[in-house]
């Protein structure tokens, strides 16, 4: 039931650079994008979400680019700290506003 | 903190038996859904209340049930269990439904089934 593949499934990064994690979807129905970030003992928190009537969202230092025709979206981590190292996850909502539906995850390791 | 209560943190049992987990949603919360994390699945959703009625269901196995009370306090309940329910099993509530409510998770259940 994958409706949502996100990759890489881990990502190391050096401080100061720049994160990339990609999610594709399938269902066109889908209609809300929010990315959730988790730390080691916590539940998801929202990061951020994108609607695809936009291109780009953009808050701090993360920022989601959205490709409608294509069907994927991606995650953006400017200028990466030790901090951000945690694991992420897209997702996707239809119209319905049933549950969200999850990629996979990316652990994301950010070193000093 | 999200304001999301979830009890116990860690729940150890064997096969076979059965075993209750329960949530509180943040304060004004109407609607709650319940999601299992596991390393090679991820996060996968299994249920979802709303105002004490059932509006979704995911990847929810026969031996898994839930309900939300009038207070909209939600139990979730396992039984007859396997090795293969050992994840971490988290709720999450929302205002209401649609794109305009987000999502707030709590921090688990942690269950181990030996």
């Amino acid at each position: 039931q994958q409706q949502v593949k996100q990759s890489p499934q881990s990502l190391i990064v050096q401080k100061g650079g720049i994160s990339i994690i990609n999610c594709a979807y399938e269902n066109t129905a889908f209609d809300y994008f929010p990315w959730y970030q988790q730390f080691p003992g916590k539940g998801p928190a929202l990061l951020i979400a994108i609607r695809p009537d936009v291109s780009e969202k953009k808050e701090g230092r993360f920022t989601i680019s959205f490709n409608k025709s294509a069907k994927q979206f991606s995650l953006h981590i400017m200028d990466s700290q030790p901090g951000d190292s945690a694991t992420y996850f897209c997702a996707a909502r239809n119209q319905a506003g049933t549950a969200l539906i999850f990629g996979k995850g990316t652990t994301l390791s950010v070193s000093s | 903190d999200s304001g999301v209560t979830q009890t116990p943190k860690h729940l150890i049992t064997a096969t076979g038996q059965r075993v209750t987990l329960r949530c509180s949603p943040r304060s004004g919360d109407l609607s709650v859904y319940w999601y299992q994390q596991s390393l090679d699945q991820g996060l996968q959703f299994l249920i979802q209340y709303y105002n004490g009625e059932e509006r979704a269901k995911g990847n929810i196995l026969e031996r898994f049930s839930a309900q939300q009370f009038p207070d909209l306090h939600s139990e979730l309940n396992l039984s007859s269990l396997e090795l293969g329910d050992s994840a971490l099993y988290f709720c999450a509530s929302s205002v209401a439904e649609g794109m305009g409510s987000p999502l707030h998770f709590g921090n688990g259940t942690r269950l181990t089934v030996t």
